[in-house]
């Protein structure tokens, strides 16, 4: 399975931009790219996803490099309810049945 | 739209003894996911339903738990006999099509095994 490559943790001033790297080398052309996120005590959530272009949506951007071997999750404010682990993963090629595999995430720390 | 529900939200059980976890989907998601976290460790994936087929059911730890989907809409998960490594977070998550699309997970059921 392709692999991703995460900071194990993070630190962020509230109000202030978060950019989550994640490297995936070995990605393959098909698969896309997945963010979730975990806060305490509940179960993941989706934040973004693409393939090839960069993505927006109300939470999030997502940057993806040219050659698409790693990518940026992008928070544009966060607040403090943005603390939580976010994960990086890809959602392999057409063999793969849409299971998703979870590394250990970056735990992201919102200061006030 | 309701969300993707778990019951029960914690769940404590003696060693041997058998557990029962429920996951309702997301009305119309034909895909179900179950994953699970056990302490200190990374969520991992168990198995896949497409309606009430099993798909994918790579990541079942043993025999000792079974899975089912009756009707392709609720699941619900079995261990029988528990184990004291059984004890864990248990997941469901479901989508409406498979490659590309967000998964929604459920809060999740606490097991504890003592």
């Amino acid at each position: 399975d392709a692999k991703t490559t995460q900071p194990n943790s993070m630190e962020s001033n509230e109000e202030e931009p978060v950019h989550l790297p994640c490297n995936h080398s070995t990605i393959s052309g098909t698969d896309y790219i997945h963010w979730y996120r975990q806060l305490p005590s509940q179960g993941p959530e989706y934040v973004i996803h693409g393939l090839t272009s960069n993505v927006n949506n109300r939470m999030a951007s997502l940057a993806i490099a040219e050659d698409r071997k790693s990518s940026t999750l992008i928070l544009h404010r966060a607040t403090l309810r943005d603390a939580a682990v976010y994960y990086c993963i890809l959602d392999k090629g057409s063999s793969n049945t849409g299971k998703l595999i979870f590394g250990q995430g970056t735990t992201l720390q919102v200061k006030p | 739209e309701a969300g993707v529900t778990q019951f029960p939200s914690h769940s404590v059980i003696e060693k041997g003894q058998t557990v029962t976890l429920r996951c309702d989907p997301i009305s119309g998601h034909d895909n179900l996911y179950w994953y699970r976290r056990v302490m200190g460790k990374e969520i991992k994936f168990l198995l896949h339903f497409v309606k009430e087929s099993k798909q994918d059911e790579s990541g079942m730890p043993n025999n000792r738990f079974l899975a089912e989907r009756t009707g392709g809409t609720y699941s619900t998960l079995k261990v029988q006999p528990a184990e004291l490594e059984d004890s864990g977070v248990y997941f469901c998550a479901s989508s409406q099509e498979l490659r590309g699309r967000e998964q929604y997970f459920g809060p999740g059921t606490r097991l504890t095994v003592t």
